[in-house]
């Protein structure tokens, strides 16, 4: 069976130090990759897809960068961390168009 | 660019009562699907239903069941014999299902549903 994993669940960061958060795909192969920033009582913003090894598609200009070294891996990183990255980050891949996304157990990231 | 409207931030609902929760998208596509995410306070973000839209027959998953005005652009979720369960926020979610876009879920911003006993 299919599984997702993220990790960590809980990061607390300075301003001005580097991110990286990564997310697993098992069970499948070539899947479609996402991640979603939430802020506080908010809805779900995306901010990168992949559709394939090396393909990263930004939809929001900012902070942040995402990587897919291997198939089922996909990174979100930042150089610098600022205040307004706070928020809580989901990983999500798609198991077929009609089933909708499967999402990670997301990563609390507070900055401070 | 397609966008997805829940009007209202949050709702209540005792115990065993039924609830409806609005949604409208705004879009040109004729191919689609729309979903109901649910975000308990554990924050995992769990698929409650989905709708294709060529499909003119509602969903219905247990409890759970839609009202699809294709034409209206509408997309209500409602659950049936609510439960304390049922408490936590609700997303309305929109996909054009197209590999070069992407196949990306647009979001609406959610209703906090509480359950009341």
């Amino acid at each position: 069976s299919q599984t997702i994993h993220q990790w960590p669940a809980t990061l607390v960061q300075p301003v001005g130090s580097p991110l990286s958060l990564e997310c697993t795909v098992e069970g499948t192969s070539n899947p479609n990759l996402y991640w979603y920033r939430q802020a506080a009582g908010r809805g779900l913003q995306l901010l990168f897809y992949s559709v394939g090894i090396g393909q990263i598609s930004s939809e929001v200009p900012q902070n942040l960068s995402a990587s897919r070294p291997q198939d089922r891996q996909f990174i979100l990183s930042s150089k610098k961390l600022l205040l307004s990255d706070s928020g809580f980050y989901l990983c999500a891949w798609v198991r077929g168009i009609t089933y909708g996304y499967t999402f990670g157990s997301g990563t609390r990231l507070t900055v401070v | 660019a397609q966008t997805v409207t829940q009007s209202q931030p949050e709702m209540s609902v005792q115990e065993a009562e039924t609830v409806t929760l609005s949604c409208t998208y705004d879009t040109s596509e004729n191919n689609y699907y729309l979903f109901w995410y649910k975000q308990p306070p554990s924050r995992q973000m769990i698929l409650v239903i989905r709708q294709e839209a060529y499909k003119q027959q509602n969903a219905t998953e247990n409890r759970f069941s839609v009202n699809f005005q294709k034409a209206a652009k509408s997309f209500s979720l409602k659950i049936s014999d609510s439960q304390l369960g049922d408490t936590a926020m609700y997303f309305c979610a929109f996909m054009k299902p197209l590999l070069e876009y992407g196949n990306k879920l647009v979001f609406g911003a959610g209703t906090i549903l509480r359950v009341k006993s």
